[in-house]
C-alpha cells in the first residue's frame, strides 16, 4: 500500500453513535492532518500532528476527539456529532511543517442521521 | 491572516490554455503560494508552488506578480481529464500551520 490510506470510504451513523476514523501513511512523513470539507465550502483545517504531538487545534468541537499513536497512524473519534457534521473528512501527511507538499487520503464520506 | 479568493467555476475547450487566478490581499512575507487540484472522490493533490514570479513544472505554471497579492495558475493545452476543482492555498512557511485555503475553482474541459 503507498501514499495515505483512509479508513472507512464510507460512514453512515446517528447522532448517538460512537465511531473513528483512521488514516495511516506510508510516506516516511513527520507531520499529519484533519480536515473538514463541506461542499461549496474551503477546506477546514481540524487538526496537525507533528512528531505525534498535537500542534494546532483550530476550535474544533469536543465530539471530535483526534489521536496519533506513532507518525504513521492518525485516528479521528466521533461521538454526540450533529447532522451539520456531515461532511467529506481528509487526512493528508507532509514531510515537515509549514509550506511542505501535504499528500491527501481519498477521504471518508461521513452522514449523520 | 491572508484570505484568499478564486472563481467558483470556469469553462474551457480541450486544446485550449486556461488561467485561474487567486486573489490573497493580505498575503505575508513568508507565505508561499500553493495549487492543487480534486477530482471527485479524491483528495487533493499538489500541482505547483511558488514564492514571487514565474515558476514552471510539467503540467503547469504559476504566475505571481510583484505585490504578490495575486497569483495565476496557468494550464496549457487542456483536455478532458483537467476537469477539476483547483484550489489556491497560502501558507506560511513557518510552523505556525496557517493554512488558508480558498473555495475552489471547478474547471470543466469542453470537447
Amino acid at each position: 500500500e503507498t501514499g495515505v490510506t483512509q479508513t472507512p470510504r464510507h460512514l453512515v451513523m446517528g447522532m448517538t453513535n460512537k465511531k473513528s476514523l483512521k488514516c495511516e501513511q506510508h510516506l516516511g512523513h513527520n507531520a499529519m492532518y484533519w480536515y473538514k470539507q463541506s461542499a461549496k465550502k474551503p477546506l477546514e483545517l481540524m487538526f496537525v500532528y507533528s512528531l505525534e504531538e498535537r500542534v494546532e487545534n483550530n476550535s474544533v468541537p469536543s465530539r471530535f476527539s483526534p489521536e496519533c499513536p506513532n507518525s504513521s497512524h492518525l485516528f479521528l473519534h466521533l461521538h454526540t456529532l450533529q447532522p451539520e457534521d456531515s461532511a467529506l473528512y481528509l487526512c493528508a501527511s507532509s514531510q515537515g511543517q509549514g509550506a511542505e507538499t501535504q499528500y491527501f487520503g481519498p477521504g471518508t464520506r461521513l452522514l449523520v442521521l | 491572516l491572508a484570505k484568499t479568493t478564486q472563481p467558483i467555476s470556469m469553462d474551457s475547450y480541450e486544446g485550449q490554455e486556461v488561467n485561474i487566478t487567486c486573489s490573497h490581499n493580505n498575503i505575508a512575507t513568508n507565505d508561499y503560494i500553493t495549487w492543487y487540484q480534486q477530482f471527485p472522490s479524491q483528495g487533493p493533490r499538489f500541482i505547483i508552488q511558488g514564492y514571487k514570479t514565474k515558476v514552471t513544472n510539467e503540467v503547469a505554471s504559476l504566475f505571481i506578480p510583484a505585490d504578490r497579492k495575486s497569483s495565476t495558475l496557468s494550464l496549457p493545452r487542456v483536455s478532458l481529464s483537467d476537469t477539476a476543482v483547483y484550489y489556491c492555498l497560502v501558507v506560511g512557511a513557518g510552523s505556525n500551520y496557517q493554512l488558508i485555503w480558498g473555495a475552489g475553482t471547478k474547471l470543466i474541459i469542453k470537447p
